[in-house]
């Protein structure tokens, strides 16, 4: 069955520590991939998305994520994280064979001032 | 630009009941995508709809429903409670159906259901 997993479920840093949350999924043919972030008492918001092109995609607040098609993955990172960045992530796939939207189970993400 | 809306926020009711649930999408946007979020399974997609028609279906039983209007407003009804379906209820809309182009989801806040 095709899901997207977040291996990550809680991740704890420091402030300026460097984040990579990591995002895969099960399906070898043409997809679309999101990253969507939660902040506490606020609604899902979207951060960056792939469609096409660069695999290398810039997205709000300084994160980024990289399309690796080889590895099935579309990791989330950022050089040094802030306290604002205290939220939930949740990595999301469009499978092409059905565009049906896969959530992943989300990471909680706490940062320590 | 308004954002999309969910009506209403906050729902108790009772197993056996029925519920509906309204979301207003994003004027302009055609595509309106159901949810349900738990904390054991997260997001789990519900159905998607666009131009009243439902586009896309998830796993859960047929006491799961939705519709579209004419206005890309849309409803969901779950029938027969029961204490499981207490969950938030999110929507989102976007200008194209998911797998297109314009694809990105806009969230609502959400509808905070809970059965007893």
């Amino acid at each position: 069955a095709q899901s997207v997993s977040q291996h990550n479920h809680h991740v704890i840093l420091s402030e300026a520590a460097s984040l990579e949350l990591g995002c895969n999924y099960s399906y070898g043919g043409t997809v679309n991939l999101f990253w969507y972030v939660q902040y506490p008492g606020q609604h899902l918001q979207l951060l960056l998305k792939y469609f096409s092109g660069d695999p290398l995609v810039k997205g709000i607040k300084g994160f980024e994520a990289e399309f690796i098609k080889s590895k099935f993955s579309f990791n989330l990172r950022k050089p040094s994280v802030q306290w604002s960045d205290t939220a939930e992530y949740f990595c999301a796939v469009i499978m092409n064979r059905d565009d049906k939207i896969i959530f992943g189970k989300g990471t909680r993400l706490h940062i320590l001032p | 630009k308004a954002g999309v809306t969910q009506t209403p926020r906050y729902l108790i009711k009772t197993r056996g009941q029925q519920v509906t649930l309204s979301c207003s999408p994003i004027s302009g946007h055609r595509s309106v995508s159901w949810y349900q979020q738990t904390p054991g399974q997260g997001l789990q997609f519900l159905f998607e709809y666009f131009s009243e028609t439902q586009r896309n279906k998830g796993n859960f039983p047929g006491r799961f429903s939705g519709r579209q209007f004419s206005n890309s407003r849309s409803e969901m009804n779950v029938s027969t409670l029961e204490l499981g379906d207490s969950a938030l209820y999110l929507c989102a809309s976007s200008l194209a159906p998911a797998g297109q182009g314009a694809s990105e989801q806009y969230f609502g806040p959400g509808t905070r259901l809970t059965v007893t």
